[in-house]
């Protein structure tokens, strides 16, 4: 049972461009989200994250928004650049609980 | 500052045979957490430890698996005994007390053969 889905294994985009990553769960519970990115061989890298209580968060070319009635977040990169390319990953925890429920994670290409 | 470490990067046993992965967390870091991915998957929790304590074990295979954190050194994750299921990729995190957004080793990854 996934409790937290990315349904799309792979994107591409022009260099320049926004890319809109997609996430949804299926858990009420969950009330704290995040997106790592991971490059090969390498360990997850926190990226951003939000609360509940939020519905948007921005840092810098990265902005992530939560709608919590269709149980949807999404990550936005613009511009996009070369060194995005990586696997992005969508993750989730319940308040009370330390561990986070993540993702199948989406390949992102960005092309120059 | 160091960040995660996590010793060796790459592992082979063989099966029936015992794997020790190892992890210092970063430097002020109390919370240690253990995640496996399997090919073309995400990361599956499997046990969050605090020194000398196991707060929750609930991500971690019955058998075979067992993890520390004693108070001094770094954690272990071990695995005894192991089949080719078990061929994965072990990261560690660390965070301190209040933060979720904790900081992964590099990883190790283990095949069995």
């Amino acid at each position: 049972d996934q409790q937290v889905k990315q349904n799309s294994p792979s994107l591409s985009v022009q260099e320049g461009r926004i890319s809109i990553l997609n996430c949804d769960y299926t858990n009420s519970m969950f009330d704290y989200f995040l997106w790592y990115k991971k490059y090969p061989a390498e360990g997850p890298t926190f990226l951003i994250s939000i609360s509940s209580i939020k519905d948007k968060n921005e840092d810098g070319r990265f902005t992530v928004f939560l709608n919590k009635s269709a149980k949807h977040l999404s990550l936005h990169i613009v511009p996009s650049q070369p060194g995005d390319s990586a696997v992005y990953f969508c993750a989730a925890a319940p308040g009370s609980a330390r561990q986070l429920t993540f993702g199948s994670g989406t390949q992102l290409t960005v092309l120059p | 500052n160091a960040g995660v470490m996590q010793n060796p990067r790459h592992l082979v046993r063989r099966r029936g045979q015992e794997a020790r992965l190892r992890c210092s967390p970063m430097k002020g870091h109390s919370h240690v957490y253990w995640y496996r991915q399997l090919p073309e998957e995400g990361l599956k929790f499997m046990v969050y430890l605090q020194k000398e304590n196991i707060i929750d074990e609930s991500g971690m295979p019955k058998e075979r698996f067992s993890a520390e954190f004693p108070k001094e050194g770094p954690s272990i994750l071990r695995i005894q005994q192991v089949v080719r299921g078990d061929s994965a990729a072990y990261f560690c995190a660390s965070s301190p007390d209040t933060v979720y957004g904790y900081t992964f080793g590099s990883g190790t990854r283990l095949t069995v053969v």
